[in-house]
């Protein structure tokens, strides 16, 4: 069965210094991932997917096959990137998601 | 506007009482998805909708049921809530396959 997975619940780093959010996945065919982020009082809303390769807010994230990874990375993190962010798996009509990781970007 | 609209935002009930969550999307869309989700924590698929007349339950079914009679509504009915039910209730659209999820701003339930 697909699977998704953050490691890290809790994540913590000082305005400026590099982030990596990570997420792996379990599925044996082609995935399609996102990444969802929740600010506080908001939305849950789309961040970045895999297929359209751009970069949102400072953010990327590079689908490796052979790991089976998906980890969201920033170099320089902001305050205003302190948020929970999810990682999700599409199959089919199906929408997974990790079980999220809050991060926080101190001052 | 184009956008999915969740009712009501916060709901206090007794349990074994019956409720019904609204859920509605003005986008067209045909897929539709219930999620639950405790503040700051992993979604848990309850049900989903490919389309009129179409459901399919998820990992959490949640003693629940949902209904999908016309595109634009999918509501989440419990037919008797019990304190375990409280979460917050999420809904969910998007276009098709590989295309994006639009979110509701939910429904924080807490039953009694």
């Amino acid at each position: 069965a697909q699977r998704v997975t953050q490691p890290e619940k809790l994540l913590s780093v000082f305005k400026g210094a590099p982030v990596e959010l990570k997420c792996n996945y379990s599925y044996s065919g082609s995935p399609e991932l996102f990444w969802y982020v929740q600010y506080s009082r908001q939305r849950l809303q789309l961040l970045l997917r895999h297929i359209s390769r751009e970069s949102i807010k400072g953010f990327t994230a590079d689908l490796n096959k052979g790991e089976t990874s998906f980890h969201l990375k920033k170099p320089f993190a902001q305050e205003e990137d302190s948020a929970m962010y999810y990682c999700a798996l599409s199959v089919d009509n199906d929408m997974r998601f990790g079980a999220g990781t809050r991060l926080t970007v101190k001052p | 506007e184009a956008d999915i609209y969740q009712t009501p935002r916060y709901l206090v009930i007794g349990t074994g009482k019956k409720i019904t969550l609204e859920c509605s999307q003005t986008m067209g869309h045909d897929k539709m998805y219930w999620y639950q989700q405790d503040p700051g924590m992993e979604l848990h698929l309850i049900h989903y909708s490919y389309g009129v007349n179409s459901t399919e339950k998820g990992d959490l079914s949640s003693e629940s049921t949902v209904s999908r009679i016309r595109t634009e509504h999918f509501p989440l009915t419990l037919e008797s809530a019990r304190p375990s039910h409280t979460s917050q209730y999420l809904c969910a659209s998007r276009r098709g396959h590989g295309e994006k999820l639009f979110f509701g701003s939910g429904t924080q339930l807490s039953v009694l």
